[in-house]
């Protein structure tokens, strides 16, 4: 059972617009989220994470937003770049299951020159 | 500093054969994960340990799939026998300890087909 969803498989967005990627979650006892991004032939990379008593969080580009009623968090990227391309997951843990993660099925970006 | 190093990077082999993955975690790093990667289910938790020690191999699909933590520099993950439908890509990652906010690290993966 997917407790971390990403419903959209692909997006394509121009470059120099914004990209918003979508992701929800069912525990509410997850407290700490993640985005990782991943190129082809390669592992994830860490991107940006949130803690559940934020509700934003900015590094440069990428900015993460949590919606803790609405069990939703996103990741906005202004303005998008061409070597943004590539698949984006998201991921949850909980405290009082400590390290282990949850991931979505990822969210392929393309941006378009 | 070297990151997470899994090897092989490819493998490919007939169904019925062994199977060992090898993964060597980032220096100083306490807890080490096991993931294997899939269309349909996207990255799945197989197994992890915190200071060598297997804390939840829940996600093991099958008895066929063992893994070990001999030491803290090295891992492996096996699959006996292997089947068509273990052919995925497998990662290993390591985090700094066991605090569920650290990042964790990903090597590059191995990519399976079994045939």
């Amino acid at each position: 059972d997917q407790q971390v969803k990403q419903n959209s498989p692909s997006l394509s967005v121009q470059e120099g617009r914004i990209s918003i990627l979508n992701c929800d979650y069912t525990n509410s006892m997850f407290d700490y989220f993640l985005w990782y991004k991943k190129y082809p032939a390669e592992g994830p990379t860490f991107l940006i994470s949130i803690s559940s008593i934020k509700d934003k969080n900015e590094d440069g580009r990428f900015t993460v937003f949590l919606n803790k009623s609405a069990k939703h968090l996103s990741l906005h990227i202004v303005p998008s770049q061409p070597g943004d391309s590539a698949v984006y997951f998201c991921a949850a843990s909980a405290a009082d299951t400590g390290n282990q993660f949850y991931f979505g099925t990822g969210t392929s970006l393309t941006v378009i020159p | 500093d070297a990151g997470v190093i899994q090897s092989p990077r490819h493998e490919v082999t007939e169904m019925g054969q062994e199977v060992t993955l090898r993964c060597k975690p980032i220096s100083g790093h306490n807890s080490l994960f096991w993931y294997r990667q899939t269309m349909m289910r996207g990255l799945e938790l197989l197994i992890y340990f915190n200071n060598n020690v297997p804390i939840d191999d829940s996600g093991m699909p099958e008895d066929r799939f063992s893994a070990k933590m001999p030491n803290a520099s090295f891992s492996t993950l096996k699959i006996q026998p292997s089947e068509p439908r273990d052919s995925a890509v497998y990662f290993c990652a390591s985090s700094l300890d066991s605090a569920s906010n650290q990042p964790q690290h990903f090597g590059d993966g191995t990519r399976l087909s079994i045939l």
